[in-house]
């Protein structure tokens, strides 16, 4: 059975970064991409970016090019999201997301918590 | 404002047919890109509902199905149950954007 393992949560100060981890696990295949995925309190879904690790290029959504960054160390299997600058409006749940490719999510994790206050 | 919209909210009583319709535009949905459902429900990740237009992952009740047709896409679910009550959301491709795009999700009530 597949699983995406995420570590809680996290608070953060405004100007400050966040890195939150995903490490998938059962079932995956050489060339699963990860996405990362956020959902604001109330709000819906939103593609951050996704990259599939061996591979190594990871995409990004227009809106958070130049302060995101999504990496992969293929000897943990373990995928990451960095977000720079945080400002109130990044609280959110942080999802990651397994797909055959990177514009489909056939497998979440449980999501990150991150909240970003002074 | 989503670049796919859906109607905010649908109802219907246990065992009605509802529909709900992802409306898109000639950058996205009507490109030709794939569209995917997704179901979440309160506290929960969103689950793969259907993917790439029509075809529903292994465990996904018969009840659920997609359609595309041009700009749009829909989602009906027959035989309606109080488990179906959740916020469902279509997601699909963008090439302005270049990226991965959902609607703003509907909620269904199950009356």
């Amino acid at each position: 059975q597949v699983q995406l393992v995420q570590p809680g949560a996290e608070v953060k100060k405004p100007g400050s970064s966040v890195r939150v981890t995903c490490k998938p696990s059962g079932g995956t295949r050489s060339t699963d991409a990860i996405s990362w995925v956020r959902q604001a309190p109330g709000q819906g879904p939103e593609w951050m970016g996704g990259i599939i690790p061996v591979f190594g290029s990871p995409s990004y959504a227009q809106k958070f090019q130049g302060r995101v960054m999504i990496a992969a160390d293929e000897s943990t299997g373990t995928v990451y999201l960095e977000l720079r600058s945080l400002k109130s409006e990044d609280t959110a749940v942080y999802y990651c997301a397994r797909g055959w490719e990177v514009t489909v999510f056939d497998y979440w994790g449980q999501g990150a918590l991150v909240t970003v206050s002074s | 404002q989503s670049v796919l919209t859906q109607p905010p909210s649908v109802s219907g009583a246990p065992g009605q047919r509802v529909t709900i319709s992802c409306t898109g535009s000639t950058s996205n949905i009507g490109a030709g890109y794939d569209v995917h459902w997704y179901q979440q429900l309160p506290g929960t990740a969103p689950k793969l509902l259907i993917y790439t237009n029509t075809n529903r992952p292994s465990g996904v009740p018969d009840r659920f199905s997609g359609s595309k047709s041009g700009t749009s896409a829909s989602l009906a679910i027959t035989g309606l149950q109080a488990e179906d009550e959740a916020d469902y959301y279509c997601q699909s491709y963008d090439r302005s954007l270049s990226g991965v795009i959902f609607g703003g999700g509907t909620k269904l009530t199950v009356l």
